[in-house]
């Protein structure tokens, strides 16, 4: 496996659901990241982690919560979702110091909220 | 507030010249990135400057202006396969990414 693996690919919950996003980097990066991707919009970025440290977490609403639990792994917790929080769930990597290579992303978690 | 700019959609022949435009204000530069991204696929490195100048890569080419706060991203002898999004993104003085909405290619025959 190289790069930045994500799963699961595509995800339908109901809005009282709890589910989790998976994401795992097999490029001895230290930094990680969860994107939202919506149509036409800008990535926003929710979170960040730095040698497994969160170092920003974007106004995000409680109802998404990350966890870190090495420098490999990202995770990020969903429970009472809702319908705007369909989107396309987007984790990266980086080597933190290493500028000029920007991010190395996954392809994604398509989430449907129902 | 940091701000970029791009067109939504843009549309072009396949064997010909696209040029996809860039501009932004950021609270400092740090760098702009060209991201590729295919319809439910991740965004992919294309390109990075730093420095005033054209960048070539293949059929590909960015170029920038930090004065003039602007970037282009040329692709030469399109192929079908070009067929995509491509993503503006500015790294700011504290080194985070700041992405524009990017913009949807569409190659035709």
């Amino acid at each position: 496996e190289t790069g930045v693996t994500q799963t699961p690919r595509h995800l339908v919950m109901g809005m009282t659901n709890k589910k989790s996003l998976k994401c795992e980097q097999h490029l001895g990066h230290n930094a990680m990241y969860w994107y939202k991707q919506s149509a036409k919009k800008p990535l926003e970025l929710m979170f960040v982690y730095s040698l497994e440290e969160r170092v920003e977490n974007n106004s995000v609403p409680s109802r998404f919560s990350p966890e870190c639990p090495n420098s490999s792994h990202l995770v990020l917790h969903l429970h009472t979702l809702q319908p705007e929080d369909s989107a396309l769930y987007l984790c990266a990597s980086s080597q933190e110091t290493g500028e000029g290579y920007g991010y190395t992303f996954g392809s994604g978690t398509r989430l449907t909220v129902v | 507030g940091q701000n970029i700019d791009q067109p939504t959609e843009m549309t072009a022949t396949e064997g010909a010249i696209v040029q996809i435009n860039c501009t932004y204000q950021t609270s400092g530069f740090n760098g702009l990135f060209w991201y590729q991204q295919h319809a439910g696929e991740a965004p992919t490195f294309l390109s990075y400057n730093v420095l005033d100048g054209l960048e070539e890569k293949g059929r590909f080419s960015s170029f920038l202006s930090r004065s003039k706060g602007y970037s282009y991203l040329l692709l030469k002898e399109l192929q079908m396969k070009d067929s995509a999004s491509y993503l503006c993104a500015v790294k700011d003085s504290n080194y985070q990414l700041i992405w524009g909405a990017g913009t949807k290619l569409i190659i035709k025959p």
